[in-house]
């Protein structure tokens, strides 16, 4: 079955600047991949998907790039700020099959 | 106010008893989920059901159990015979026009005394 690594673990950016956490997968037949975004206590919130047949995708301040002959696929936050402190979780499925989710990465954004 | 409702959001239970964690959808969504969530570890799948009448294990079975008697309910039992049960509980729905895009409840955090 699919595998999704996630990482780094923890990320501290100061405000104002990128963030980036990357994800590998390794279900070739995976081709969806979003990415969730949970606050403390709060239930996981979509923030930005992408589908297979694109290579980036954008929407404002985050984006997310995947390169499927490399299996990996990362999410990038610029002009990081003190709301984006969350936890942030990559996943993938190939549609038919339920999403498997990363690990989680910890992002806190320092005023 | 379409969405998922679950409940209850905090519940104890003594160790030997089983407990049922509620998972409604007003969405009309065919796929509905399960995920246990432990600190460190992400979302780990339980049981999910793409169709009335039917449910698949996920990764992390054993000691639960589920029914999908209604499109828009998919109760999770958690049973005696599940080891570490304390932990946060997401239900999920996906529409089939989306398929993979999850849209989660509020969660229900178990603690088991």
């Amino acid at each position: 079955g699919e595998n999704v690594e996630q990482h780094p673990s923890t990320l501290s950016v100061q405000e104002g600047d990128s963030a980036v956490i990357k994800c590998t997968y390794s279900d070739s037949a995976s081709n969806y991949f979003p990415w969730y975004k949970q606050e403390l206590g709060k239930r996981p919130q979509l923030i930005i998907d992408i589908r297979s047949n694109v290579g980036e995708k954008k929407d404002q301040r985050i984006a997310v790039t995947l390169n499927k002959t490399a299996k990996h696929f990362s999410l990038h936050i610029t002009e990081t700020q003190p709301e984006d402190s969350a936890v942030y979780f990559c996943a993938a499925s190939s549609g038919n099959t339920p999403l498997v989710f990363g690990k989680g990465t910890r992002l806190s954004v320092i005023a | 106010d379409g969405g998922i409702t679950q409940s209850p959001k905090y519940l104890f239970r003594k160790e030997g008893q089983n407990v049922t964690l509620s998972c409604e959808q007003n969405l009309n969504h065919d796929a509905m989920y399960w995920y246990r969530q432990d600190p460190g570890q992400g979302l780990r799948l339980i049981y999910y059901s793409q169709i009335v009448n039917d449910f698949q294990k996920g990764d992390i079975a054993e000691g639960y159990s589920v029914s999908r008697e209604k499109k828009e309910s998919f109760p999770l039992t958690v049973t005696s015979a599940q080891k570490n049960p304390t932990a946060f509980y997401l239900c999920a729905s996906s529409p089939p026009v989306r398929a993979g895009e999850l849209f989660f409840g509020e969660g229900s955090r178990l603690t088991v005394l």
